[in-house]
């Protein structure tokens, strides 16, 4: 069985750093690039970035580009999201993504999400 | 890095078909053929339901259909049911390992 599981969402303070961690597992996990996809509460999805299959091409949203960085573990199994200078708007729920094939393409599993609360 | 823009709202009776709508642009819907929709229920994590403009993952019915013309893609639900009632999220990839998701459309089943 496919599962992805988030971990490492809090409540943190704006300008702090919170890193997000994805265990995968039920896969071949470096067959397949990963995302990080998020959702504010009320509001729609966003996606955050991605992340080929052998971490080559990466990608990120124009709010995080200079704050947030996707890497991955092919050994572990692990994806990550080291997320700093946090702002009030990164506030959302993020889902750990697994996608179709070895690069962009869709998203074709998700996990629960971890929330991330960025709060004065 | 613009949304896709679809309908806030779409509705329709059991049995019925709707077909949401997704605008987007030549460096994006009108460029490749990595278009997907999701769909989300409330408090539930969004399900993949059509990728790669046509394509139907295993388990998903057959009432549920992709399509594209130029920049706009579209989904078709045939024979509405009332579990259908849900957020319905496009996407395309943009290039340069971007992926971007439209603004969402609620279908409410009548």
């Amino acid at each position: 069985e496919v599962q992805l599981v988030e971990s490492g969402g809090g409540s943190v303070q704006p300008g702090k750093s919170l890193r997000l961690s994805c265990a995968v597992s039920g896969f071949t996990f470096d067959d397949y690039a990963m995302h990080w996809v998020r959702q504010a509460p009320g509001k729609g999805l966003e996606w955050v970035s991605g992340i080929s299959w052998n971490s080559f091409s990466i990608g990120y949203v124009d709010s995080v580009k200079g704050r947030f960085t996707i890497s991955r573990d092919n050994a572990k199994n692990f994806l990550y999201l080291q997320m700093s200078s946090l702002k009030i708007e990164d506030t959302a729920l993020y889902f750990c993504a697994k996608d179709t094939g070895p690069g962009p393409r869709a998203f074709e599993i998700w996990g629960q999400g971890t929330m991330v609360t960025v709060s004065s | 890095q613009s949304a896709l823009t679809q309908p806030p709202s779409a509705s329709g009776s059991p049995g019925q078909s709707v077909t949401i709508s997704c605008n987007g642009t030549s460096s994006d819907i009108g460029n490749y053929n990595f278009v997907s929709w999701y769909q989300q229920h409330p408090g539930k994590v969004p399900k993949l339901m059509i990728y790669e403009v046509i394509k139907r993952p295993a388990g998903v019915p057959l009432r549920f259909s992709g399509s594209r013309s130029g920049k706009t893609a579209s989904l078709t639900v045939s024979g509405l049911q009332a579990e259908d009632e849900a957020d319905y999220y496009c996407s395309s990839y943009a290039g340069n390992n971007n992926i971007i998701f439209g603004g969402g459309t609620k279908l409410t089943v009548l």
